[in-house]
């Protein structure tokens, strides 16, 4: 449960490109799979999750996948816009009810 | 509904020293979550309490310590400060127990020199 590997460190992409994140995880017996979006002086917020008993979510432009089997977890981004320029986290709650393991971060910049 | 408020959002120490940070969760959360981050480990889990008990525990030095008081607010402390402390601290609550979904206040930047 402690190690969340998260790719790509950076990603630059054209405004109205797609961005995707990939999370890989250890723990088998998580559940629980939340993406946070930081902006530069702000606390990361919640931008979508998915649980383990489906393998796949979408909220307008953003979806998340999950494949148990490989144990990872991707983050799909369509349509970018300069305002999804930010830092993004993926999170694999652990076997403690929440406590968080976090990737790394991924560094978004969107190009106009 | 206000979110979660962290006081004071800086603050500057030096070597040797203590620090008290407090977090006030969204009204109604039980559970509060503190968390480290810094550029080298990103964020790292520090603790967690629910109705004033310390549910969930990280792997972090006893001077870091914490407690939650009957109406859901939060203190963490940081006894004799060292360099590799200065961080930005997080905290974030959850609703009702089953609710794991975290939301997370501006944070706290300690500088320690």
């Amino acid at each position: 449960g402690e190690n969340v590997e998260q790719h790509p460190s950076t990603l630059s992409v054209q405004e109205g490109d797609s961005a995707v994140i990939k999370c890989t995880y250890s723990d088998s017996a998580s559940n629980y799979f939340p993406w946070y979006k930081q902006e530069l002086g702000k606390g990361p917020q919640l931008i979508i999750d998915i649980r383990s008993n489906v393998g796949e979510k979408k909220d307008q432009r953003i979806a998340v996948t999950l494949n148990k089997t490989a144990k990872h977890f991707s983050l799909h981004i369509t349509e970018t816009q300069p305002e999804d320029s930010a830092v993004y986290f993926c999170a694999e709650e652990s076997s403690n009810f929440n406590k968080f393991y976090f990737g790394s971060g991924t560094k978004l910049n969107v190009k106009p | 509904k206000a979110g979660v408020t962290q006081t004071p959002r800086y603050l500057i120490k030096t070597r040797g020293q203590q620090v008290t940070l407090s977090c006030s969760p969204i009204s109604g959360h039980r559970s509060v979550s503190w968390y480290q981050q810094t550029p080298g480990q990103g964020l790292q889990f520090l603790f967690e309490y629910f109705s004033e008990t310390q549910r969930n525990k990280g792997n972090f030095p006893g001077r870091f310590s914490g407690r939650q008081f009957s109406n859901s607010r939060s203190e963490m402390n940081v006894s004799t400060l060292e360099l590799g402390d200065s961080a930005l601290y997080l905290c974030a609550s959850a609703g009702v127990a089953g609710a794991n979904v975290l939301t997370f206040g501006a944070g706290s930047r300690l500088t320690v020199l």
